[in-house]
């Protein structure tokens, strides 16, 4: 079982330049979330989505994009990289049990490390 | 303001010493709350999740929860190297689909 993963693991790209961070999931979580890590910094939310064909905004969205075409993948879209947008990205999912008023824990992918030149 | 503040450490102990992680929180909404474990260049794994006021225990940790007072803890007993990572608090209110994580606590325990 793969659980999250994320590709690719590194990347450097040049300002101005775009790219797609890669995240699928294999547990059939209806939830998917995107962060990002500033060093020595907690988690701060980019997008999540609660289903496919459903995304919203979190906390830090400007300069990123998102699509939930399927329950298994939830790609980040960079657009015109900044040097701020360098930071370690995140890609989680988690259950919601139509029982249950929360959801269960959050599973992490490994991370990609991005660096805007 | 933050809605979750949490000891920003770094902390470092000596193997076989009791740990305190901490956070407090704005947010009376808030009824789940969750310690994730990060080791470095490592995406996060949840280590405790408790939802009510109390202590939970498992194993050498120990989560508790006051709501009274927003605040909430991690003990670590006997802790070990391998314990040496970042700790994460992270929140969470019904119905709410994501939780509110604290900046982290890098902890180290030296042999």
């Amino acid at each position: 079982n793969a659980g999250v993963t994320q590709t690719p693991k590194f990347r450097i790209l040049k300002i101005g330049q775009s790219m797609t961070l890669q995240c699928t999931q294999d547990m059939n979580h209806n939830y998917m979330y995107w962060y990002r890590q500033d060093p020595g910094m907690g988690l701060k939310l980019i997008y999540y989505s609660v289903g496919a064909g459903i995304t919203d905004k979190g906390e830090v969205p400007n300069g990123y994009n998102v699509s939930r075409s399927t329950t298994e993948d939830f790609p980040l879209r960079l657009e015109l990289a900044a040097p701020s947008q360098t930071s370690v990205y995140f890609c989680a999912s988690s259950f919601r049990d139509r029982g249950l008023l929360m959801n269960t824990e959050a599973f992490f992918g490994q991370g990609t490390r991005l660096t805007v030149v | 303001q933050k809605e979750v503040e949490q000891d920003p450490g770094p902390l470092s102990v000596p193997e076989g010493a009791i740990v305190s992680l901490n956070c407090t929180y704005s947010n009376s909404a808030f009824q789940y709350f969750m310690w994730y474990r990060q080791y470095s260049r490592k995406g996060p794994e949840l280590l405790m999740y408790t939802y009510s006021s109390g202590n939970k225990e498992d194993g050498r940790f120990t989560a508790q929860v006051d709501k009274s007072s927003k605040y909430i803890s991690l003990f670590i007993r006997d802790s070990q190297p391998s314990d040496s990572a970042t700790y994460l608090c992270a929140m969470s209110a019904p119905n709410a689909g994501k939780s509110t994580f604290g900046d982290g606590t890098t902890l180290t325990v030296k042999p």
